[in-house]
């Protein structure tokens, strides 16, 4: 089984721009988390999405926006980049979401926002 | 609210010795426990989870952790380590009605030859 990939792996943007990063779950996976990690602030969860529905959501700015379609596979929107918002995010799938099942990761999209 | 401390953020260790990474959580509720590995450039990895029972839990690559619930630990433990186990190591927590993992901020293991 193919794991989660996401695309790009690395994206370099100046600041006010705007980033999509995209993510394909496992297949099956119905549920896609995505999560925030810098150095400072260590791991982030920015929200989850299970059947096209965000289903949770962390605390971050409303610039920070996401989407799943049909096929489960998720796209996360940043608008107006921030230098702070240089990180690598991560996305997460799981078969259903819930607490005690494992969320398999994806290697992530570095962005770099100069 | 939950949070996860991991009480090292470095842990330098020569080949073949043992090591502990320790975690502690605080939660009103219950929770699951998990540690996950990361190595440069890539993603998350799942070494083990408590979800319920047996408090001593074995996973991947030969890591074992106790889970103490008076002392809201999950301390992981490996009787020997290898150079391959050079990562960063993440203990998280989840509700067992939440959807989201709280991470710790990570213990950066090095292994020394």
């Amino acid at each position: 089984k193919a794991g989660v990939t996401q695309t790009p792996r690395y994206l370099i943007k100046t600041r006010g721009q705007q980033v999509t990063l995209s993510c394909s779950p496992i297949s099956g996976h119905r549920s896609v988390s995505w999560y925030q990690q810098t150095p400072g602030q260590g791991l982030q969860f920015l929200f989850e999405y299970f059947s096209e529905t965000q289903r949770n959501k962390g605390n971050f700015p409303g610039r920070f926006s996401g989407r799943q379609f049909s096929n489960s596979r998720s796209e996360m929107n940043v608008s107006t980049l921030e230098l702070g918002d240089s990180a690598l995010y991560l996305c997460a799938s799981s078969s259903d979401g819930r607490a005690y099942n494992e969320q398999f990761f994806g290697p992530g999209t570095r962005l770099t926002v100069l | 609210a939950q949070s996860v401390t991991q009480l090292d953020s470095q842990v330098p260790v020569f080949e073949e010795a043992p090591v502990e990474l320790r975690c502690n959580y605080s939660s009103s509720v219950s929770v699951y426990l998990f540690w996950y590995v990361q190595y440069p450039n890539q993603g998350l990895q799942l070494l083990l989870k408590y979800l319920s029972g047996s408090t001593l839990v074995k996973g991947i690559n030969g890591f074992e952790a106790e889970f103490n619930k008076s002392q809201t630990s999950f301390h992981l433990r490996k009787p020997s380590v290898h150079i391959s186990d050079t990562a960063e190591y993440f203990c998280a927590v989840r509700t067992n009605t939440g959807n989201q993992f709280y991470f710790g901020t990570g213990t950066s293991l090095t292994v020394i030859p």
